[in-house]
């Protein structure tokens, strides 16, 4: 069953706007870590954030993570076509020990329009 | 460029055949995930390794799919008889040690017919 829930489920943009994509999650975790999809192809890995941060940067990406509404953000600034991907976060569970499991939302599937 | 390679990329096969995906996960990584990627159920968590023990397949219908780690190097995951409804994008991840990233192989495309 999938641990996280993005939102929304689509989102087009033009070029230059800012894109804010939301996850809530339903358990206690240790990180939540965003991942982008281009189509057809395999994920990558975006950012991590760990459960006692509350705010990254990176590059045009700034995650932020609220673990008492148990939701993060991904905000991507300045998008570009090349933007124009599926977003999906991943949670691990806490309790897991070494038996962490990642499990992903279905994902936000962001188009910027030139 | 370390990276996780999955065979076959594409495969067409006939319903009650037997299908053999495999995947090499970046060398020294402990951690090997296979997820099954639809259009309706996204990305779902079949089973994962860790240190080539099966840790976790509740994922998986035990009845037809089957997945191993004959050695660090290769993990397969096995369906045996293909249903058209396990038509899908499998993708293999691998990573290392608790809350990292993995990294995930390109998948193999299933279309059972």
């Amino acid at each position: 069953s999938q641990q996280g829930e993005e939102d929304p489920q689509a989102l087009s943009i033009q070029e230059g706007e800012n894109a804010t994509m939301n996850c809530s999650y339903k358990t206690s975790i240790n990180n939540l870590q965003w991942y982008r999809q281009n189509s057809g192809r395999g994920l990558v890995h975006l950012i991590l954030i760990r459960s006692n941060e509350r705010e990254k940067h990176s590059g045009r990406l700034r995650v932020t993570l609220d673990t008492s509404k148990k939701s993060s953000s991904l905000l991507i600034t300045a998008s570009r076509a090349a933007d124009t991907a599926s977003y999906f976060c991943a949670t691990d569970k806490v309790g897991g020990g070494s038996n962490y499991k990642l499990t992903f939302g279905k994902g936000t599937l962001l188009t910027v329009n030139p | 460029d370390a990276r996780v390679t999955q065979t076959p990329r594409d495969k067409v096969t006939e319903m009650g055949q037997e299908v053999t995906m495999r995947c090499q996960p970046i060398l020294g990584h402990n951690t090997v995930f296979w997820y099954r990627q639809t259009m309706m159920q996204g990305l779902e968590l079949l089973a994962y390794f860790r240190n080539r023990a099966p840790l976790d397949d509740s994922g998986m219908p035990k009845d037809r799919f089957s997945a191993e780690m004959p050695d660090a190097t290769l993990a397969t995951l096995k369906i045996q008889p293909s249903e058209p409804r396990d038509s899908a994008v499998y993708f293999c991840a691998s990573g290392n040690t608790m809350g990292t990233e993995a990294f995930f192989g390109q998948g193999t495309r299933l279309t059972v017919v």
